[in-house]
């Protein structure tokens, strides 16, 4: 069974340019989150979909989007990159919530110079 | 604000030994909790859950739960250098989102 998959692994990106990043989740899983991990602030939670609704939204900036799509894949959108923006993003699925637990993809390294 | 509290460590223990980590959490109705290993460089994986006050065995790892002391742990027993890693405590508020702890770095002394 293929796990939570996010592509690309790697990034590289200019202030002020805007990113989509995609996650597929492990399949029969309808829920899919995001979370971004930094050193300094750990592990905060984007955002929620199920089946293509957002459930809940984390206080992140307008810059940061998400839509999940019929099949539940799901993409991220970070417009006027910052600097600050530089971290791990983090992809999760569930079969329809969070009571069983996560399964984290392999992330997407975000760097922006 | 919700909040989940864990030592940062590092925790040094030698090989062999009963590693035990900690973790706090601040949302009385929370119903969900996880533990999760995440190695140097990548994605956080998930080790152990608990939904019900005392203990959970799997394997190696023992989880406990105290919901009104608002407490869970891990322990890890027979502790392997492949253990070292950040320990990652995670509650579910409920809202389809999961609260972190910031993570408590092992170290597995051979």
């Amino acid at each position: 069974k293929a796990g939570v998959t996010q592509t690309p692994r790697y990034l590289i990106k200019t202030r002020g340019q805007q990113v989509t990043l995609s996650c597929s989740p492990i399949s029969g899983h309808r829920s899919v989150s995001w979370y971004q991990q930094t050193p300094g602030q750990g592990l905060q939670f984007l955002f929620e979909y199920f089946s293509e609704t957002q459930r809940n939204k984390g206080n992140f900036p307008g810059r940061f989007s998400g839509r999940q799509f019929s099949n539940s894949r799901s993409e991220m959108n970070v417009s006027t990159l910052e600097l600050g923006d530089s971290a791990l993003y983090l992809c999760a699925s569930s079969l329809k919530d969070g009571a069983a637990g996560y399964t984290f993809g392999s992330g997407t390294r975000l760097t922006v110079v | 604000q919700k909040e989940v509290e864990q030592n940062s460590g590092p925790l040094s223990v030698p090989e062999g030994a009963i590693a035990s980590l900690n973790c706090t959490y601040s949302d009385r109705v929370s119903q969900s909790f996880f533990w999760y290993r995440q190695y140097s460089g990548k994605s956080p994986e998930l080790i152990m859950s608990i939904y019900s006050n005392g203990d959970k065995e799997d394997g190696r790892f023992t989880a406990q739960l105290n919901k009104a002391s608002q407490y869970v742990s891990l322990l890890i027993r027979d502790s392997q250098p492949s253990d070292s890693a950040t320990y990652l405590c995670a509650v579910d508020d409920s809202n389809y989102q999961l609260i972190w702890g910031a993570g408590t770095k092992l170290i597995i002394k051979p």
